[in-house]
C-alpha cells in the first residue's frame, strides 16, 4: 500500500522567507514523487516529479524537492516567498505510474 | 500549449437529477483519469483508462456513477441520480502513458452543486 502524509494543511510564510512544505510517504517499493499546485478555482499543475534520477529535483517556479530515503520524506521547498506562491500543494507517490495517491494537501498563504 | 478541457465549468442541479461531465485529454495521451475533490475528503480517483479501456474504477460509487470513453478524444463521467453528496469539484486528467511514471495533466475542474 502506498500513501503520503503532508504534515501542516496550512503554513503562512512572510514574503522572501524560505518555504517549507512537508511530505513523507509510505511505500512498499520504489516510489516516484510528485508536488502539484492548485491555483483557486484550478486544476492542479505539475510543480516536479522524482523518478529514481538525482535526488535533489528543481521544478517550475524556483521550487526544488529532495527524495530523502532514510527519511521517507520529499519535502518542497523554495528559498523566497513570493505573493503570486499562495496555493494549495499537494504531495502523491505512485509506483505503477497509473494510480497517484494524493496528500490531503497544504494551504500555504504569503504575507506581505 | 496542449491543456485538458472540461465541460460544463460550473453546473448546480436537483437531486434526482442526472449529470454528465465531458472532459477532452490531450491529443495523443492515452491515459484518462477522473477524480474528486473535497473539503473532507480530499482528492479522491474514481475511475482511470488506459487505451479507452476502463481500469479501475473501484473508487467510484458503482450503483450511480459511470464512467466511459466513446472515443479517445473524449471521456464521460454520468452521475444518475443525482445526490446532494456528490457535491464536489471533479477533474480529469491525462497522461501520455509512455513510460512509467505517467505525468497526469489536470483539466480545470467541473464544480458541480446538488441541491
Amino acid at each position: 500500500a502506498q500513501s503520503v502524509t503532508q504534515l501542516g494543511s496550512h503554513v503562512s510564510v512572510s514574503e522572501g522567507a524560505l518555504v517549507l512544505l512537508r511530505c513523507n510517504y509510505s511505500s512498499s517499493v520504489p516510489p516516484y514523487l510528485f508536488w502539484y499546485v492548485q491555483y483557486p478555482n484550478q486544476g492542479l499543475q505539475l510543480l516536479l516529479k522524482y523518478t529514481s534520477a538525482a535526488t535533489l529535483v528543481k521544478g517550475i517556479n524556483g521550487f526544488e524537492a529532495e527524495f530523502k530515503k532514510s527519511e521517507t520524506s520529499f519535502h518542497l521547498t523554495k528559498p523566497s516567498a513570493h505573493m503570486s506562491d499562495a496555493a494549495e500543494y499537494f504531495c502523491a507517490v505512485t509506483n505503477t505510474g497509473n494510480q497517484f495517491y494524493f496528500g490531503t494537501g497544504t494551504s500555504l498563504t504569503v504575507i506581505p | 500549449d496542449a491543456r485538458v478541457t472540461q465541460t460544463p465549468r460550473d453546473k448546480v442541479t436537483e437531486m434526482g437529477q442526472e449529470v454528465t461531465m465531458r472532459c477532452q485529454p490531450i491529443l495523443g495521451h492515452n491515459t484518462v483519469f477522473w477524480y474528486r475533490q473535497t473539503m473532507m475528503q480530499g482528492l479522491e480517483l474514481l475511475a482511470y483508462f488506459r487505451n479507452r479501456a476502463p481500469l479501475d474504477d473501484s473508487g467510484m460509487p458503482k450503483d450511480r456513477f459511470s464512467a466511459e470513453m466513446p472515443d479517445a478524444t473524449l471521456a464521460t463521467l454520468k452521475i444518475q441520480p443525482s445526490e446532494p453528496r456528490d457535491s464536489a469539484v471533479y477533474f480529469c486528467a491525462s497522461g501520455p502513458g509512455l513510460r512509467s511514471p505517467d505525468t497526469q495533466y489536470f483539466g480545470p475542474g467541473t464544480r458541480l452543486t446538488v441541491l
